[in-house]
């Protein structure tokens, strides 16, 4: 098994640019979210979706969009990007909203300059 | 909402040694589960050890235990015998368990561990 596949895995934009996360796993977990690093700090969500079809935000969405057309891919789509966006993306899933333990991705690195 | 505090930003110890890391959390909820993830400089995220609320007995895998403290909503997370492969960043987390709970953690800031040869 795959696990989460992320890409890219390092990208740098220009402000204004749009760009899409790319986030697939292939354990049919019906849970997954995206989560924002900036450096030296925590993680902090920006989206989640608990099966297809249904997506909600989390602490920071704002300049952020998903969807969530299948089980398996949860792409995060950033328009008109700005450096307040510069860092590290994960993606994540799992299998129940319980005691199973989040699968991460190796991350994107985003610089936006 | 949860919030979860990690008060040292940096720690350090002597390879082989022990060396804990705190972790405090504010809830109102009475069932919710608690994560030690740690971060190598790959940036890869890797669950260290899992503690379910309504457990009394600390959680260990090998190296790793912790010292739950419910009433004191405090987590801790000690490493024995300390290995240089130990060296990373270590982030607490909280997870809801009640009724909906949609699985998302909510994460500490961080403590970044340095292992001294």
């Amino acid at each position: 098994n795959a696990g989460v596949t992320q890409t890219p895995k390092f990208r740098i934009l220009k402000i204004g640019q749009s760009m899409t996360l790319q986030c697939a796993q292939d354990m049919n977990h019906n849970y997954m979210y995206w989560y924002r690093q900036d450096p030296g700090m925590g993680l902090k969500l920006i989206y989640y979706s608990v099966g297809a079809g249904i997506t909600d935000k989390g602490e920071v969405p704002n300049g952020y969009n998903v969807s969530r057309s299948t089980t398996e891919d949860f792409p995060l789509r950033l328009e008109l990007a700005a450096p307040s966006q510069t860092s590290v993306y994960f993606c994540a899933s799992t299998k129940n909203s319980y005691n199973s333990p989040l699968h991460f991705g190796n991350g994107t690195r985003l610089t936006v300059t | 909402a949860q919030t979860v505090t990690q008060s040292q930003p940096e720690m350090s110890v002597q390879e082989a040694e022990t060396v804990t890391l705190s972790c405090t959390y504010d809830t109102s909820e009475s069932d919710y589960y608690l994560f030690w993830y740690k971060q190598p400089p790959s940036r890869q995220m890797i669950l260290v050890i899992r503690q379910e609320a309504y457990k009394q007995q600390n959680a260990t895998e090998n190296r790793f235990s912790v010292n739950f403290q419910k009433a004191a909503k405090s987590f801790s997370l000690k490493i024995s015998d300390s290995q240089l492969g130990d060296a990373a960043m270590y982030f607490c987390a909280y997870r809801s368990a009640g009724t909906g709970n949609t699985g998302k953690l909510i994460f500490g800031q961080g403590t970044t561990l340095q292992v001294k040869p």
